[in-house]
Order: C-alpha cells, then structure tokens, then sequence
C-alpha cells in the first residue's frame, strides 16, 4: 500500500483548461511538498505547506492542504504547455530528510 | 557549480557488469541524498549523507549497492553485479541543512541489457 495515493495517474488537456490534481493518504502529515519533474530533470520544488486548511498561490497555480492534514490539491489554472510535466507530492515521515514521494501525475497540456 | 551536478548522464552495461554513477552537490550543502525512479514507481529513497555522519543506508536495496561522499563533496553510488531490474533514473539531491529545500539533479538514465 503506498502511503501517497496521487491522482489521476495520467492528464491530458488543451490549452486553456483548468485542472486538479490530488494526493491522498490515511496518514496524519506536518507537512507535504509538491514538486514538478519535466523530462529528462530532476523534481523541482513548488511549495510546501505546513498547516491544515492552508492555500497557497503560486501564478496560476493554487495548492490546498487538507484541514485534517492527510491530502492535498494542486489546482492549475489556464493550464499552458509549460505547465506540462510529472507533479509529484512527498511528505517527510518521521525523520525531518528522508522524503516519501508519490507515484505522481503525468500531465500534458496540448497547445 | 550553480546546481547539482550527476554524470554521466547516461549509462548502458550489461548484465553482471559494476557501474559507478557520480554526484556534485551544490556547494556548501551539507546533505547529500540518492534516490532511484523507476518507471510506474516514484522516487525511492536510497541513502542519505549528512557532514560527517554515519550514512543513513536504510534505502539501499541489496548488499550490491554501496555510496560513499569523499571530503563531504563528491559522492558516489556503485551498483556491482548488475541486474536487469536495476534499470531506473538514479537522483542525487542535495540541502544545505537536513530538512531544508532539495535540490536535484538532472540524474543517470541507467540500463542494463
């Protein structure tokens, strides 16, 4: 059983849509990251949120932290094919460096 | 350098041969992480390096895998024996502080026929 469920695995949009993805897990978090991987990269960190029910704003992009502390959202805005990539999220279980990723969300905006 | 450096970028061995696959943090960090994506998997922690602290090598998937960090610099992660199964991206990551921002490389694309 992973500890992060993300979804949808696979997202595939035009230009212009609005999107949400999801990660989910039955464990309490202090914290959680999403980070973005674009082909042939390593994960780039978007944010980290720390408390439940907290909303961040990134651009276009717009991460929710469940008020219980156990999911999050990612939602996307005018999605642009820059936007394309893998989004993974990640928590910190019981050490403060040793991360859990997801499997992540493979999307894809179509220009 | 300005990021975390990993060569090369891609490997292709053969079953049985060792492989040794390099890292560069970021200068100044003082915590070093690898991490292995295998395709339909996410990224698996393998082992941790921090000053000059045993290493946590709880991730490390068989006695096959072995990493150092020489100087609290370089590090490397030797794969001996190699098996098919071993194929993956291999991430090296570094922090300047445990629990602080990981930074990423751009990894080793490794295969092995």
């Amino acid at each position: 059983t992973q500890l992060l469920e993300q979804s949808p695995q696979f997202l595939s949009i035009q230009e212009g849509e609005n999107l949400t993805v999801y990660c989910n897990s039955s464990s309490v978090f202090s914290s959680l990251q999403w980070y973005r991987q674009e082909p042939g990269e390593g994960p780039v960190l978007l944010v980290t949120v720390v408390t439940g029910g907290e909303v961040k704003k990134l651009k276009r992009l717009t991460f929710q932290f469940g008020d219980a502390r156990k999911d999050s959202s990612l939602h996307i805005t005018a999605a642009q094919p820059g936007d394309t990539g893998l989004y993974l999220c990640a928590v910190s279980g019981g050490s403060n460096y040793k991360l859990t990723f997801g499997k992540g969300t493979l999307l894809t905006v179509n220009p | 350098g300005a990021g975390v450096s990993q060569s090369p970028s891609n490997k292709v061995t053969e079953k049985g041969k060792d492989v040794e696959l390099r890292c560069d943090p970021i200068s100044g960090h003082t915590a070093l992480y690898w991490y292995r994506q295998s395709l339909g998997q996410g990224l698996e922690f393998l082992i941790y390096f921090q000053g000059n602290s045993a290493p946590d090598k709880s991730g490390l998937p068989s006695d096959r895998f072995s990493a150092e960090r020489t100087g609290g610099s370089v590090s490397t992660l030797t794969i001996q024996r190699t098996q098919q199964e071993d194929s993956a991206v291999y991430l090296c990551a570094s922090s300047q502080n445990p629990g602080e921002k990981l930074f990423f490389g751009s990894g080793t694309q490794l295969s092995v026929l």
